[in-house]
């Protein structure tokens, strides 16, 4: 069955970078696309971006623009994300998720991982 | 960026009862994109509705969806303790997704 794997919770410093993975499994890697998807400490679910596996740009929030990569590594099955100039608002609980196969590419979000605690403070 | 905004943020019931909660967006958006999802604490959402008004796999029928243009409703009918959580709409419509606030579902 899918699996999304999410790497361990990650302590920053303001200003540093923060590299979370997501190894997927249990279905072909390149035929969905996965979101990014962050939730500050008691706050609401925030959407980040999304990248197709199979290639292609991905296409981030505005608010994320030009802090944020995502890549794929289809030889491992693995989804990066990265923030970069780090900020005490940063500091959320960052989950992957994948979506459930649309033509269109507009689907909902059916499977999600774990979830990665990013803690950013000095 | 189409904004979603759900009411109220918190709803008190008890079990047995009937929510219903709101999801207005600041533009019509295709009802075909429209999707519900359930969080409890400590778990990652789950998708509840997607397609405004149709349940995703294993989801009981006491959920409903329904709405379109920029006016949803997620009604859940006689509530469970289960049920008691926080509920997020989500537009997927178009190349920026965006989530509403959440209404906090809590037991009276």
């Amino acid at each position: 069955q899918v699996h999304l794997v999410q790497s361990g919770a990650e302590m920053k410093k303001p200003g540093a970078s923060v590299k979370v993975s997501c190894k997927a499994s249990g279905y072909t890697f390149t035929s969905f696309l996965i979101h990014w998807v962050r939730q500050a400490p008691g706050q609401g679910l925030e959407w980040m971006g999304i990248i197709n596996p199979s290639g292609g740009s991905p296409t981030f929030a505005q608010k994320f623009q030009g802090r944020v990569t995502m890549t794929t590594d289809t030889s491992t099955s693995i989804v990066y994300v990265e923030l970069s100039s780090l900020r005490s608002d940063d500091t959320a609980m960052y989950y992957c998720a994948r979506d459930w196969g649309c033509t269109n590419g507009f689907c909902p979000l059916e499977y999600w991982g774990q979830g990665t605690l990013v803690t950013v403070s000095s | 960026e189409i904004v979603l905004t759900q009411s109220p943020d918190t709803l008190p019931l008890s079990p047995g009862e009937t929510a219903t909660l709101s999801c207005r967006a600041s533009q019509s958006v295709y009802s075909a994109y429209l999707a519900w999802y359930q969080q409890k604490p400590g778990q990652a959402p789950r998708l509840l509705i997607y397609g405004a008004s149709s349940r995703a796999t294993g989801i009981p029928d006491r959920f409903s969806g329904s709405g379109s243009g920029t006016d949803f409703t997620l009604t859940i009918s006689r509530l469970e303790p289960e049920d008691f959580a926080v509920y997020y709409c989500q537009h997927y419509g178009s190349s920026l997704r965006t989530f509403g606030q959440g209404t906090k579902l809590q037991i009276k």
